[in-house]
């Protein structure tokens, strides 16, 4: 399995700043996700990050509120713009997939906004 | 559309007992494979198993056991005598080859006290 890290490991920020997070697989890799778990919630796909495109959105979000770019096949990062109290959750950036790999998640970014 | 039903929202045990977790899953591919994740208090999600749809032996690997039938739609995990480091909460997930995501479960907190 793929040795994935995320920056921050947390982070309290005040409403209406962005922050970026950052993902670092130590393989490169086809397929990098992001999800968001808010509070004693399960866990949400917001996108999947391509190589030299643009992101594939979910339902419900959208690339002004989370930006994501993939550089290269073992980086990505997730901004989380404009932040509300809402967007407190944590994010994962996870790599696989594809219905056959399994999908490894990386430690996770715990963010507070206040 | 995929979903996954975990109906045990909150489990406790005292250490040494046997605990099951029960998990059925929805999909309308033929082809699909299940997984169960753990995350600890610490946030990070760590990967227990993957089955696929073709494959209904059961598993077990130390104290866990899984057991998967197609039948009743249903892919559970058993914990043998449980030890206070099992607490966590226990995410099932499927995923199939028509789809990228995969659609998690609301997650079982299991609790297990000294």
């Amino acid at each position: 399995s793929a040795v994935i890290s995320q920056k921050p490991s947390r982070d309290i920020c005040q409403r209406g700043t962005s922050l970026t997070i950052q993902c670092q697989v130590d393989s490169q890799v086809t397929m990098m996700f992001w999800y968001r778990q808010q509070p004693g919630q399960s866990l949400t796909l917001i996108a999947t990050a391509n190589q030299g495109s643009e992101a594939t959105y979910e339902s419900g979000f959208v690339i002004d509120k989370f930006p994501i770019s993939r550089p290269n096949l073992t980086f990505s990062t997730l901004t989380v713009s404009n932040m509300s109290p809402e967007d407190s959750s944590i994010y994962l950036c996870s790599v696989g997939g594809q219905g056959r790999e399994t999908q490894y998640f990386g430690p996770g970014t715990r963010l507070l906004v206040l | 559309a995929q979903k996954v039903t975990q109906a045990q929202t909150e489990i406790s045990v005292v250490e040494k007992e046997d605990v099951t977790l029960d998990c059925v899953y929805e999909t309308r591919d033929t082809t699909y494979y299940l997984f169960w994740y753990k995350q600890p208090p610490s946030g990070e999600l760590v990967f227990l198993i993957r089955r696929n749809s073709f494959d209904e032996q059961n598993e077990i690997s130390g104290r866990y056991s899984w057991n998967f039938q197609k039948s009743t739609s249903s892919f559970n995990f058993t914990i043998t005598a449980s030890q206070v480091v099992d607490s966590a909460v226990y995410f099932c997930a499927v995923t199939s080859g028509s789809a990228r995501q995969l659609t998690f479960g609301s997650g079982t907190q299991l609790t297990v006290l000294p």
